[in-house]
């Protein structure tokens, strides 16, 4: 089955600064790559997406890369802001969806 | 946007007793539905997932006599934990797909706090 491993488990970094996390998946089958946000006791919230036929997608300063040679996803957050301090999922996804261990990224003002 | 809910957001129950949670598609028809366990600061893991109609089919190490998911309508699922012990306290997670617009995001409802005494 799929598995899928995310890195670093923890991130803090300052305001203004990038944040990037990176994923790794093992099923090649796997075509569609979303990434949650959740806040604690909260449910998880699409940030963006990434399909397989799509090697990059950004949304404001969020954006996403997929390299499906190397099974790898990563996430960019450009000019963070405090309100982005939270715990962040990559999945990867055919039929059923599977979640990295998540990053809690912390801002500090 | 699609809508889920669930019910109830949180339960306290003794150690024995069963549990029903109620997953709801508001604003669109859920062929197929997903639960998923949490521990505290850990991810979200793939219990089962519901399809209307048919048998749930669980992830390996996930009883299903345990843990019983009735799907019978194309908006409503329901996991029922069975004779909890405090083990299965955790969060637990329902997602949907619509399969009218997008057959591959999900969407999540608010989760269910479940402690067991």
């Amino acid at each position: 089955g799929e598995n899928v491993e995310q890195h670093p488990s923890t991130l803090s970094v300052q305001e203004g600064d990038s944040a990037v996390i990176k994923c790794t998946y093992s099923d090649s089958a796997s075509n569609y790559f979303p990434w949650y946000k959740q806040e604690l006791g909260k449910r998880p919230q699409l940030i963006i997406d990434i399909r397989s036929n799509v090697g990059e997608k950004k949304d404001q300063r969020i954006a996403v890369t997929l390299n499906k040679t190397a099974k790898h996803f990563s996430l960019h957050i450009t000019e963070t802001q405090p309100e982005d301090s939270a715990v962040y999922f990559c999945a990867a996804s055919k039929n059923d969806m599977r979640f990295g261990a998540g990053t809690r990224l912390t801002v500090k003002p | 946007g699609a809508v889920v809910s669930q019910h109830p957001s949180r339960v306290i129950c003794k150690s024995g007793t069963s549990v029903k949670i109620e997953c709801r598609s508001l604003d669109f028809q859920a062929t197929t539905m997903f639960w998923y366990r949490q521990f505290p600061k850990q991810s979200l893991m793939l219990m089962a997932t519901s399809n209307e109609g048919s048998k749930a089919t669980y992830e390996q190490g996930v009883e299903k006599d345990k843990f019983l998911i009735n799907h019978a309508s194309l908006t409503l699922s329901t996991l029922t934990v069975t004779s909890a012990h405090p083990e299965d306290s955790s969060f637990y997670i329902c997602s949907a797909r619509d399969p009218w617009t997008d057959t591959d995001t999900q969407y999540f409802g608010p989760g269910t706090r479940l402690t067991v005494l």
